[in-house]
């Protein structure tokens, strides 16, 4: 499978636990993005790495999550102290960025579906 | 703040009916549109959309950008029920390299 790949498809935590989901984007892709979708919503931005570097983090990413993306390769998003608003789909995303020409088309992963009870 | 407003937010119609579905934006530096295709799962990619006035088609899906008026629309002709989905625009901001996405147009087309 060559597309994007999240870990795991769903997860089910009490709140108050930590969470960690795991993205492998497309190999050759240098840029990677988190995305978070409720029900009825579109995607909103988190966060987005080029190669190791987290480059930008949205507002919306309160110090209860970070991410990484340690090699340049896969990436991690854990939440801390999970809440009930933090049930949403968390989607990633991977793209190039090519020389002259910019970002080529951004790919999804399946997403992981989260749910804090 | 940069916003994406899509339209309608609902849409049904009868297997065989065209449809057009709008996407307009309000960004500080536009980069490019992009139209997405999401069922029950990840979003697909349909079409990224750089310049003004080129019809991007594949099958019986096409999608145009208007840069002067800062919208978009996406056409589906002879839809089929494999065409309910929500269809999401999302517009890629340059310098900050994301992409910001509307609400979405849900959708459905009966039998």
């Amino acid at each position: 499978d060559t597309g994007v790949s999240q870990n795991p498809r769903h997860k089910i935590t009490k709140r108050g636990q930590n969470v960690t989901f795991r993205c492998d984007p497309i190999s050759e892709h240098n840029r990677l993005y988190w995305y978070r979708q409720t029900l009825g919503q579109g995607p909103e931005f988190l966060t987005y790495f080029q190669n190791e570097a987290q480059l930008e983090k949205s507002r919306l990413l309160s110090d209860r999550f970070s991410a990484e993306r340690p090699k340049g390769s896969f990436s991690t998003l854990e939440i801390q102290r999970t809440e009930q608003g933090d049930s949403a789909m968390y989607l990633c995303a991977s793209s190039r960025a090519v020389q002259g020409i910019g970002n080529t088309e951004a790919f999804f992963g399946q997403g992981t579906r989260l749910t804090v009870v | 703040e940069d916003k994406v407003v899509q339209s309608p937010l609902s849409l049904v119609v009868h297997e065989g009916d065209t449809v057009t579905l709008n996407c307009s934006y309000e960004v500080t530096n536009f980069r490019s549109l992009l139209w997405y295709k999401q069922e029950k799962k990840a979003p697909t990619f349909l079409f990224m959309l750089t310049s003004s006035g080129i019809e991007k088609k594949s099958g019986r899906l096409s999608s145009i950008l208007d840069k002067k008026e800062l919208s978009s629309i996406l056409n589906i002709t002879a839809t089929q029920t494999g065409d309910s989905a929500i269809y999401l625009c999302a517009v890629l901001v340059q310098g900050a390299q994301k992409l910001v996405f509307g609400q979405g147009t849900r959708l459905t087309i009966n039998p």
